[in-house]
C-alpha cells in the first residue's frame, strides 16, 4: 500500500526566507509524486509533479522539488518565500499508471510573515 | 478553457437525508474522481470514473455512490446522512485515465446538521 508522511503540520518563515515543506512516501512501486497547493475556500491547484525521468522538478510559483529514491523522500522547496505563498500544502503519491487515485498526506499549513 | 465546476458550492443538510452533488470537468477530459476532505481524516480519495465505468473505489460505505453520464459530468450521492459526512467533497478530471494529471474543482462544502 502507498503511504505519504508530510513532517510538521505548521511550518513558518519569514518573507524572503527558504521554504522547505518536506514529504516522505511508502510505496512498493515506482510512484508518481506531486505537489498541490490549496488557498482558502478553494480547491487545489497543482504546483508540481514528477513522473520519470530528471528527478528535480521545477513548477510553478518559484516552487521546486526532488525526488529522492534511496531517501524515499519528496521535499519541496523556494528559495524566497512571498507574502501570497501562504496556504496549505500537499503532498501526494500514486502508482504509475493510475493517477486518478491519488493518496494525500495531511498537509503542511504555510505562514508567510512580513 | 473552463476549469472543473462543482455545484452547488455549499450545502446544508440535516442527518438521514440524502444529498447529490454535481461535478463537470474540464472539456474533454473523460475521468472524473471524488475526494472528502475534513479536518480529522485529510483528504481521501473516494472513487475515479471513466467512461461511465467506475474504475477505481476508495474505502467507504455503500451510502457513498456515484455516477458519470456520456458528455463526461458526474454526480456523486450519499444517502442517509450523518453527523460525520461534514466535508469539503472535491472533483478532479483528467484527459486520460491513469496517466495525466488531475485538476481539481472548487468544491462543495456540505454541512450536515
Amino acid at each position: 500500500a502507498q503511504s505519504v508522511t508530510q513532517l510538521g503540520s505548521h511550518v513558518s518563515v519569514s518573507e524572503g526566507a527558504l521554504v522547505l515543506l518536506r514529504c516522505n512516501y511508502s510505496s512498493s512501486v515506482p510512484p508518481y509524486l506531486f505537489w498541490y497547493v490549496q488557498y482558502p475556500n478553494q480547491g487545489l491547484q497543482l504546483l508540481l509533479k514528477y513522473t520519470t525521468g530528471a528527478t528535480l522538478v521545477k513548477g510553478i510559483n518559484g516552487f521546486e522539488a526532488e525526488f529522492k529514491k534511496s531517501e524515499t523522500s519528496f521535499h519541496l522547496t523556494k528559495p524566497s518565500a512571498h507574502m501570497s505563498d501562504a496556504a496549505e500544502y500537499f503532498c501526494a503519491v500514486s502508482e504509475a499508471g493510475n493517477t486518478d487515485k491519488l493518496i494525500f498526506g495531511t498537509g503542511t499549513r504555510l505562514q508567510v510573515f512580513p | 478553457k473552463a476549469g472543473v465546476t462543482q455545484t452547488p458550492r455549499y450545502l446544508i443538510k440535516t442527518r438521514g437525508q440524502q444529498v447529490t452533488l454535481s461535478c463537470s470537468p474540464i472539456s474533454g477530459h473523460r475521468s472524473v474522481s471524488w475526494y472528502q476532505q475534513t479536518p480529522g481524516q485529510g483528504l481521501q480519495f473516494l472513487f475515479e470514473y471513466f467512461s461511465e465505468t467506475q474504475r477505481n473505489k476508495g474505502n467507504f460505505p455503500g451510502r457513498f455512490s456515484g455516477r458519470q453520464f456520456s458528455n463526461s459530468r458526474s454526480e456523486m450521492n450519499v444517502s442517509t446522512l450523518e453527523l460525520g459526512d461534514s466535508a469539503l467533497y472535491l472533483c478532479a478530471s483528467s484527459s486520460e485515465w491513469g496517466t495525466d494529471t488531475q485538476y481539481f474543482g472548487p468544491g462543495t462544502r456540505l454541512t450536515v446538521l
